[in-house]
């Protein structure tokens, strides 16, 4: 079974406009961490917000907050007022506290590809 | 004042060949990754490491290596290079296995096997 699951291959979104990500996880762990990391076209890893499973509010970072609904094991990325610039693809990401010795590696889901369109 | 760098950024090689991707980081981190990202976009865990414990995701081919000179570094050694190889390496470090701590990436290495 997908541990990450990200439903939306690609999105269109107007820009200034908000546009949700949707991401679900899949997890037996109590701890945990829920990561969005954005990829633009130029390749590079960029790390946009984190949740703690322990934590009781939603993430926020600017113009990014993350929807974080435990119950529904959902962590969905908000990005309001789109600019043109956040037209990438978009990684959801977790990581457990004690999978298989992990070492609290990354569990990424399949992506989505964002355009902005002006 | 890179945190995490790789190099080279692109690596265009033979079939058979034997490369090295360099990774390092600044951050004063103590657990490296090796990550690798196919055609698909789809992003996989190769290795963790810390300096104390080696962890290889069993599907990864023992001709892939990781080599640590020291803390700051994790290198990736490919032996006899497949086609099936091509795909961009991403190097990351965080402050130990906590899943609270984010982890840092490198720019990517985009090797090609011809």
């Amino acid at each position: 079974a997908q541990k990450i699951t990200q439903t939306q291959p690609g999105m269109f979104v107007q820009e200034k406009e908000a546009v949700t990500l949707d991401c679900t996880y899949d997890t037996s762990d109590p701890s945990y961490g829920l990561f969005w990391y954005k990829q633009p076209s130029s390749g590079e890893m960029i790390f946009l917000i984190y949740q703690g499973s322990y934590d009781q509010q939603n993430a926020t970072e600017g113009r990014y907050s993350l929807n974080f609904q435990k119950a529904r094991k959902s962590a969905n990325l908000v990005i309001s007022a789109s600019q043109l610039g956040d037209s990438a693809m978009y990684f959801c990401a977790m990581r457990e506290a004690s999978y298989g010795g992990s070492q609290g590696n990354l569990i990424f889901g399949k992506g989505t590809k964002l355009s902005v369109k002006p | 004042d890179t945190a995490v760098s790789q190099t080279p950024k692109y690596l265009v090689t033979q079939m058979g060949n034997d490369k090295s991707i360099k990774c390092e980081q600044n951050l004063g981190h103590d657990t490296m990754y090796w990550y690798k990202q196919d055609s698909k976009k789809f992003l996989k865990i190769m290795f963790s490491y810390n300096n104390k414990e080696l962890i290889i995701n069993e599907t990864v081919p023992n001709r892939f290596s990781p080599k640590s000179p020291d803390k700051a570094h994790l290198n990736l050694h490919i032996n006899s290079l497949e086609l099936g190889d091509s795909a961009v390496y991403f190097c990351a470090s965080s402050l130990g296995g906590s899943p609270y701590n984010e982890q840092f990436f490198g720019p990517g290495t985009r090797l090609t096997v011809l």
